[in-house]
């Protein structure tokens, strides 16, 4: 079985300070990584994801990721919070280079963000 | 441009009812899949289809009913048989071998009244 843990429910930082939100995850597989983020009332957005090639990935809005195996983490961040980051991030797990039987989420993090 | 489009964006259920939400893209995806959201508890998979008139129980498909008659649909049915329905619900797609992950709607709400 594979499983996504996101440490902390709520983050919050201060606008231009180091966003950091915290993935790790359990499979037996290879995984496929991806975050997601969330607005109130709205679908979810791709972030970012990672499909076993470079293991330092580079997504919209300023956020990046890295891929280490040995610690089974997919941390997101980014350097500098804008007020527009505020929102709901959810990291999620595809088992063996292969999507296509549904995604495992993890129960997200709300980030937000202090003037 | 292309995409997935739920309707409607907020429903109201009465007690003993069945509604039934919509999901249709134009992605030319293969696979579509129906995620339930509640609070704290992130994403869950009711039911997913990787080819037409096909369809797979995800994690929690007990009192919901899907189809998948044409590529681009993917209708899903609260029953009766669902005890708590009132959530956010997710519609997706994605295209096979691809890792490009997954196009969400922008969801349905259904509140139980």
């Amino acid at each position: 079985a594979q499983s996504v843990t996101q440490l902390g429910s709520h983050v919050s930082v201060s606008e231009g300070a180091l966003v950091l939100l915290r993935c790790n995850y359990s499979s037996s597989v290879p995984p496929y990584l991806f975050w997601y983020v969330q607005y109130p009332n709205q679908g979810l957005q791709l972030l970012l994801k990672y499909t076993s090639a470079a293991t330092l990935v580079k997504g919209i809005n300023g956020f990046e990721a890295e891929f280490k195996k040995s610690e089974t983490s997919f941390h997101l961040t980014k350097p500098s919070a804008h007020m527009s980051d505020a929102a709901e991030y959810f990291c999620a797990l595809a088992g063996g280079y292969e999507e296509a039987d549904g995604l495992t989420f993890g129960k997200g993090t709300h980030l937000i963000i202090q003037p | 441009d292309g995409g997935i489009t739920q309707s409607p964006k907020y429903l109201f259920r009465k007690e003993g009812q069945n509604v039934t939400l919509s999901c249709e893209q134009n992605l030319n995806h293969d696979a579509m899949y129906w995620y339930r959201q509640d609070p704290g508890q992130g994403l869950r998979l009711i039911y997913y289809s990787q080819i037409v008139n096909d369809f797979q129980k995800g994690d929690i498909a007990e009192g919901y009913s899907v189809s998948r008659e044409k590529k681009e649909s993917f209708p899903l049915t609260v029953t009766s048989a669902q005890k708590n329905p009132t959530a956010f619900y997710l519609c997706a797609s994605t295209r096979f071998g691809t890792g490009i992950g997954y196009t969400f709607g922008s969801g349905t709400r259904l509140t139980v009244v």
